[in-house]
C-alpha cells in the first residue's frame, strides 16, 4: 500500500525557516518523481514544487522560487522542502504527491504550516 | 504562467443528476490535464489524468473529454458520495496550475 506521511509543520514567524519531510512507503520511491501542493485555509490547491526520480529535474511555483528548495533522498525514501523567508501567506497545509504520468497521483494526509507573529 | 480557469464555481445537484464541470487553459495544453476530488478535510483524489483516462479504482459514472484548451468532467449520475470540490490541474508546462475548484452540494 502506498503511504505518504508529512511532518516538520507548524507555528512560525515571519520571515522564519522551516522544513518539512515526507517519508514515503509502500512503492519503489527512487522511480517516480515526486511534488508538494499547498492549500491555504478554506482556499483552493496551489502546486508548489515538484523533482524528479534523480533530481536532476526541478521546478518551483512563481510564489515560492528562491524561498523554497525541495530535495529528496532517494536511500532513504524521503522528500523534503525547505521554507526559508516564511510569509503570513505561506500558511496553508503541505501536502506530498507522488507523480504517475505527469501528474500527482497518491497524496499523503498534509501538514499544517501556520505563519505568525 | 497559463491560468486555468473553472466553471462553475459552485453547483447545487439532486442525486441522480448528470453533472458537468469545465476547465478551459489560457494557452493549448493538448490533453496534459487531470481532474481531482477533495472532501473537506481530506487530501484531493485523481479521478481522470491525460484529460480523458479514467483512474483505476474510480467509478464509471466519472469521465473526461477534451483537448487543447477547453476539458471537461462529467459526473453521468450523481451519488451521495459524490458531493465534493472539484480541480483540475494542468501539467503541460511549468509551473502546474490548478483550477479554483467547483464545489458541487446538494440541492
Amino acid at each position: 500500500e502506498v503511504q505518504l506521511v508529512e511532518s516538520g509543520g507548524g507555528l512560525v514567524k515571519p520571515g522564519g525557516s522551516l522544513r518539512l519531510s515526507c517519508e514515503a512507503s509502500g512503492f519503489t520511491f527512487s522511480s517516480y518523481s515526486m511534488n508538494w501542493v499547498r492549500q491555504a485555509p478554506g482556499k483552493g490547491l496551489e502546486w508548489v514544487s515538484a523533482i524528479s526520480s534523480s533530481s536532476s529535474f526541478i521546478s518551483y511555483a512563481d510564489s515560492v522560487k528562491g524561498r523554497f528548495t525541495i530535495s529528496r533522498d532517494n536511500a532513504k525514501n524521503s522528500l523534503s522542502l525547505q521554507m526559508n523567508s516564511l510569509r503570513t501567506e505561506d500558511t496553508a497545509v503541505y501536502y506530498c504527491a507522488r507523480e504517475l504520468y505527469h501528474l500527482p497521483d497518491y497524496w499523503g494526509q498534509g501538514t499544517l504550516v501556520t505563519v505568525s507573529s | 504562467d497559463i491560468q486555468m480557469t473553472q466553471s462553475p464555481s459552485s453547483l447545487s445537484a439532486s442525486v441522480g443528476d448528470r453533472v458537468t464541470i469545465t476547465c478551459r487553459a489560457s494557452q493549448g495544453i493538448r490533453n496534459d490535464l487531470g481532474w481531482y476530488q477533495q472532501k473537506p478535510g481530506k487530501a484531493p483524489k485523481r479521478l481522470i489524468y491525460g484529460a480523458s483516462s479514467l483512474q483505476s479504482g474510480v467509478p464509471s459514472r466519472f469521465s473526461g473529454s477534451g483537448s487543447g484548451t477547453e476539458f471537461t468532467l462529467t459526473i453521468s449520475s450523481l451519488q451521495p458520495e459524490d458531493f465534493a470540490t472539484y480541480y483540475c490541474l494542468q501539467h503541460n508546462t511549468d509551473p502546474y496550475t490548478f483550477g479554483q475548484g467547483t464545489k458541487l452540494d446538494i440541492k
